[in-house]
């Protein structure tokens, strides 16, 4: 199985700040990563496919980048709707794997 | 809109089946995509089960695969999981997920999740 690292863990942030957040695969995907943001009590929701692809819908504050092994998913001016987790998702091979997640929390 | 509903008992007993079906709406399950389980516990994280195509074509998580089964049903437009010989680490919420497209993908279109407790 593919191994994803996400970091970090947690970050405090305020309201405005940019945010990255890093996820690692443990062998090449290419560019078959998502993102996904996550509140409590509710489903993930897809931000952002092919790595860097927006999800239609999704505020145009979130991007994705990179390839390969190191990708990075990056809020441009974090929104109180931001607070949330986010989790990245490699679909080059099966089965599925999922990061640990970045929980994003009120600075 | 396609709409994703996860039903099933929230209580089963160790070493028992847990079976839980997802109904979908706004959609066919006929349709060119695939359709997914994935569970979510504090333990272990997001961790795909598994996914189904119209024709009853499967892949399985390595790990689960000796208990896991899924199967379509098109007549009721739904999918199913059944996992065996459960023990306290399949305590989770499980979610159904559409496929945006093809097997193995990005899951486009989730279930609101059912927990699923195994416990005596």
């Amino acid at each position: 199985d593919i191994q994803m690292t996400q970091s970090p863990s947690t970050l405090s942030a305020s309201v405005g700040d940019r945010v990255t957040v890093t996820c690692r695969a443990s062998q090449s995907i290419s560019s078959w990563l998502a993102w996904y943001q996550q509140k409590p009590g509710k489903a993930p929701k897809l931000l952002i496919y092919k790595a860097s692809s927006l999800e239609s819908g999704v505020p145009s504050r979130f991007s994705g980048s990179g390839s390969g092994t190191e990708f990075t998913l990056t809020i441009s001016s974090l929104q109180p709707d931001d607070f949330a987790t986010y989790y990245c998702q490699q679909y080059n091979s099966y089965p599925l794997t999922f990061g640990g997640g970045t929980k994003v929390e009120i600075k | 809109q396609v709409q994703l509903q996860e039903s099933g008992p929230g209580l089963v007993k160790p070493s028992g089946t847990l079976s839980l079906t997802c109904a979908v709406s706004g959609g066919s399950i006929t349709s060119s995509n695939w359709w997914s389980w994935v569970r979510q516990s504090p333990g272990k994280g997001l961790e795909c089960i598994g996914e189904i195509y119209h024709s009853g074509s499967t892949n399985y998580n390595p790990s689960l695969k000796s208990r896991v089964t899924i199967s379509v049903d098109k007549s009721k437009n739904q999918f199913s999981l059944k996992l065996s010989s459960v023990t306290a680490a399949d305590t989770a919420v499980y979610y159904c997920a559409r496929n945006y497209f093809g097997s193995g993908s990005y899951l486009d279109y989730w279930g609101q999740g059912t927990l699923v407790t195994v416990s005596s």
